[in-house]
């Protein structure tokens, strides 16, 4: 079975561009996370999907920031008017849903976007 | 709120010897707790994890970890360290009790150097 995909693997950008990063999560997972690691900053969560729910924003940095989930399979993770500071490797992960509880989270190898 | 502490940015280590990567954690309910590894320029693989039960959990590739609910801690270990061992390791927590329960709260990171 395929994990999960990220595409672009590498983007680089100039600053005050769109950008457009894309998940597509393994086979039946309905929970979709997306997550920023910065050098020297561990991950930092970004945002969740779970099912039909209403997704869970709370860890977006600013409304430079949208993501969507279309059919509750792949996600596109839209950063508007790009700037240095959003140059980092994005992550997206998926995993199952049990219960009220998640298992673990599979993640795909990043987008390591740059911004010029 | 959760947190997680990974006192070590880097730790060496022989080749054969025991490795130790530390982990502390805080949340206000009980934990669920997770080791992943970050190879370079590769996404996060899943390690190991602990939800309930035996103190000691066993992982991929030869790792166990031993939760210390006193201590709050949940430090990686490994018997024989190999050269191939050498990587960058998450550790992250997610509290079962509460609103946000599906989110990962990770450490910074801990590097892992093998040496021959």
């Amino acid at each position: 079975g395929a994990g999960v995909s990220q595409s672009p693997s590498n983007k680089v950008t100039e600053k005050g561009k769109d950008v457009e990063l894309r998940c597509d999560p393994i086979s039946g997972h309905t929970a979709l996370y997306w997550y920023r690691q910065s050098l020297g900053q561990g991950l930092e969560f970004l945002i969740y999907f779970q099912g039909n729910s209403a997704p869970d924003k709370s860890g977006l940095p600013s409304d430079r920031f949208s993501a969507e989930r279309t059919g509750g399979s792949v996600s596109t993770l839209t950063i508007q008017r790009t700037q240095q500071e959003d140059s980092a490797v994005y992550l997206c992960a998926s995993s199952s849903f049990i219960g009220t509880s998640n298992n673990e989270q599979f993640f795909g190898p990043g987008t390591r976007l740059t911004v010029l | 709120a959760q947190s997680v502490a990974q006192p070590e940015d880097q730790v060496n280590v022989a080749e054969g010897n025991p490795l130790t990567v530390k982990c502390t954690y805080s949340v206000s309910g009980n934990p669920y707790l997770f080791w992943y590894v970050q190879y370079p320029n590769r996404g996060l693989q899943f390690l190991l994890k602990y939800i309930t039960g035996d103190n000691l959990v066993k992982g991929s590739y030869g790792f166990e970890a031993e939760f210390n609910k006193s201590q709050t801690s949940f430090h990686l270990k490994k018997p024989s360290a190999l050269v191939s061992d050498s990587a960058l390791y998450f550790c992250a927590v997610r509290d079962l009790t509460g609103a946000g329960s599906y989110q990962l709260t990770f450490g910074k990171g801990t590097k892992l150097s093998v040496i021959p």
